[in-house]
């Protein structure tokens, strides 16, 4: 069975500093992992996806994400927040199965 | 304009009701799913389709019923709505089901049952 932890429900940033969302994952093998932003009122969309290569992967908007096989991680990260950057923020994990399941997600605010 | 849009945006009905939320894609996926996302769950998945015809159980399916005639609609249907299915719900669809294609999601139906 595979499953997915975001740690932190909602995180406080001001605008211009760095950031790191939170994503653990749990399965026997290497996952499929994703991230995904959720605007007010608008369906998620994807930010960047992780299945094989380079650990390190670039999305939209400056986002990238690190994958760390030994810690089960999948940390999403920005190194210069934006106020528009504010959103709910999914994290993905998908094994054999190859349907998704979700983490709880982070409500990012960004403070001016 | 290509894409997944779900309708109605916004729906209040009564306990006891039936009603039903379509979710329409232009892109000929084979793959269809509905969520409900509610505060401190995330998105749970209700049912999901893998092509037309063929429809399979999620995390959360009980009260709730889908059907696909056509590969481009996945209604769902509440045949007697209850106060707890009062959610956000979301259609998504991908091309396959393989792991490196992310889902599209569409923007979602508010559900208020009273």
């Amino acid at each position: 069975a595979q499953s997915v932890t975001q740690p932190d429900i909602h995180i406080t940033v001001s605008e211009g500093a760095s950031l790191e969302l939170r994503c653990n994952y749990s399965y026997g093998a290497t996952p499929y992992l994703f991230w995904y932003v959720q605007s007010p009122g608008q369906g998620l969309q994807l930010l960047l996806k992780y299945f094989s290569g380079d650990t390190l992967v670039q999305g939209i908007k400056g986002f990238e994400a690190e994958f760390k096989r030994s810690q089960s991680s999948f940390n999403l990260r920005k190194p210069s927040v934006h106020w528009s950057d504010a959103a709910e923020y999914f994290c993905a994990v998908e094994g054999g199965s190859y349907i998704p399941t979700f983490g709880r997600g982070t409500s990012l605010i960004v403070h001016p | 304009d290509a894409g997944i849009t779900q309708s109605p945006r916004y729906k209040i009905t009564e306990t006891g009701r039936q009603v039903t939320l379509m979710c329409h894609q232009t892109w000929s996926h084979s793959y269809m799913f509905w969520y409900r996302q509610d505060l401190g769950h995330g998105l749970r998945l209700i049912y999901y389709s893998a092509a037309a015809d063929i429809t399979d159980k999620g995390e959360v399916p009980d009260g709730y019923v889908v059907s696909r005639s056509k590969t481009e609609n996945f209604p769902l249907t509440l045949e007697s709505a209850t106060r707890s299915q009062t959610s956000v719900y979301f259609c998504a669809s991908r091309p396959t089901n393989t792991g490196d294609q992310p889902q599209h999601f569409g923007d979602g139906t508010r559900l208020s049952i009273l």
